[in-house]
């Protein structure tokens, strides 16, 4: 059963500092790697999507990266702003061969709570 | 391009009640989710559309059931609802083929009496 795993639950760092959030999953057998922002009461919003195929992938200040083999993903955050204050959930995808038609389905982890101080 | 909606946004109701919560994905995408977020649970996948049918369903009990219409807007109810059934509801659409990447909702905050 897979399992998703995020360290820190709580994180608070002083504006302008580089920080890595962690994810790692049991089960290496995934299809793909999300990262998502969720800000208080509000939905989620998808930051970057790693292919098990790849090994990283950038936008803007984040860069996301993906060890399958250890069942890990990384997101660096560089110059943290207090913008950037939310939740970060990390999610993996179950395989998708299954021939009755099952794409499977996002198994989350439990977030890392981010505050950036001023 | 409008983004995934939900409605209502917020909805309170009594134990035993039934309730249908509406989502509209992405103009083009034909793969609707549906997530129960708690406190205590995190984000859970309840089950997932794909041109009207089901494709996927998570661990919960039968009052949960949704459906998909064909223009791929989306339906979830829940009846005899119980306390523990308060939670964000969010739904997420993708195109269905391609990458997989989900865009998500707004949620509806439910709250159970």
């Amino acid at each position: 059963k897979q399992e998703v795993t995020q360290i820190p639950a709580a994180l608070s760092v002083p504006e302008g500092e580089n920080l890595v959030l962690n994810c790692s999953f049991t089960d290496s057998a995934i299809y793909n790697l999300q990262w998502f922002r969720q800000d208080p009461g509000k939905g989620l919003t998808s930051l970057l999507l790693i292919q098990s195929s790849q090994r990283e992938q950038t936008s803007g200040r984040l860069n996301a990266s993906l060890d399958k083999s250890s069942g890990r993903s990384t997101l660096y955050i560089a110059a943290s702003q207090p913008g950037d204050s939310a939740t970060y959930l990390c999610a993996v995808r179950t395989p998708t061969w299954d021939p009755s038609g099952n794409t499977g389905k996002l198994i989350f982890g439990q977030g890392t709570t981010l505050q950036v101080k001023p | 391009k409008a983004g995934v909606t939900q409605t209502p946004r917020y909805l309170i109701k009594t134990r035993g009640q039934q309730v249908t919560l509406s989502c509209s994905p992405i103009s083009g995408h034909r793969s609707v989710s549906w997530y129960q977020q708690t406190p205590g649970q995190g984000l859970q996948f309840l089950f997932e559309y794909f041109s009207e049918t089901q494709r996927n369903k998570g661990n919960f009990p039968g009052r949960f059931s949704g459906r998909q219409f064909s223009n791929s807007r989306s339906e979830m109810n829940v009846s005899t609802l119980e306390l523990g059934d308060s939670a964000l509801y969010l739904c997420a659409s993708r195109t269905g083929t391609g990458s997989y990447e989900q865009y998500f909702g707004p949620g509806t905050r439910l709250t159970v009496t």
